[in-house]
């Protein structure tokens, strides 16, 4: 049971390149969550998403889309990258019992110069 | 407009002196609050969660409690694999989202 990965680790972008980040859980979680985390701060949900096929937007999704086709996956994608984009992003799952707990990944590092 | 604030920012501590982390929040319905540790380099990981007003919860040497308006982390006697961040959340009832707080860097020194 590998919990919730993501692809890259690592990334640095040029202004203007696009990339996916990748993220797979296998717990068979319906909700699942993209955060970015700026240095010295707490996280800031970008998009989420209840079930394959349904996702809202966060506190700050300009600049991101997803997409939610199976349940195991919740890629983010970045058109037209930005020095702004420049964080850390975290996915994260949960089960949908009342208050279970967010199980995050280990994050992906990305630089946009 | 769910708020999480956390006090204070930093902490040093001297291993075994006792202190506590504050998270004040405002939300529309308190459906949880959530504390989370996070190391340098990795994902948040899960403490506990709390409910209602006046719940408390306890591991090892950490104790959460809450209140209408607050919670607080209770560490007590610090030992240096203690240090970390410390990440407070709340989810509101209008939607299963969590909205965190800064953070508290807890450092503890042997």
């Amino acid at each position: 049971n590998a919990g919730v990965t993501q692809t890259p680790k690592f990334r640095i972008l040029k202004i203007g390149q696009s990339m996916t980040l990748q993220c797979t859980q296998d717990m068979n979680h319906n909700y699942m969550y993209w955060y970015r985390q700026d240095p010295g701060m707490g996280l800031k949900l970008i998009y989420y998403s209840v079930g394959a096929g349904i996702t809202d937007k966060g506190e700050v999704p300009n600049g991101y889309n997803v997409s939610r086709s199976t349940t195991e996956d919740f890629p983010l994608r970045l058109e037209l990258a930005a020095p702004s984009q420049t964080s850390v992003y975290f996915c994260a799952s949960r089960g949908t019992a009342r208050l279970n707990e967010q199980y995050f990944g280990p994050g992906t590092r990305l630089t946009v110069t | 407009e769910d708020q999480v604030t956390q006090s204070p920012e930093a902490l040093r501590l001297q291993e075994g002196e006792s202190s506590s982390l504050n998270c004040s929040y405002t939300v529309s319905g308190l459906r949880g609050l959530f504390w989370y540790r996070q190391d340098p380099g990795k994902g948040p990981e899960f403490l506990f969660t709390l409910y209602s007003a006046g719940e408390e919860k306890e591991k090892e040497r950490l104790k959460a409690t809450l209140t209408k308006k607050e919670s607080f982390l209770h560490i007590t006697a610090p030992k240096p694999e203690d240090s970390a961040t410390y990440l407070c959340a709340v989810e509101d009832t209008g939607r299963r989202a969590l909205t965190f707080g800064s953070g508290t860097r807890l450092q503890v020194q042997p």
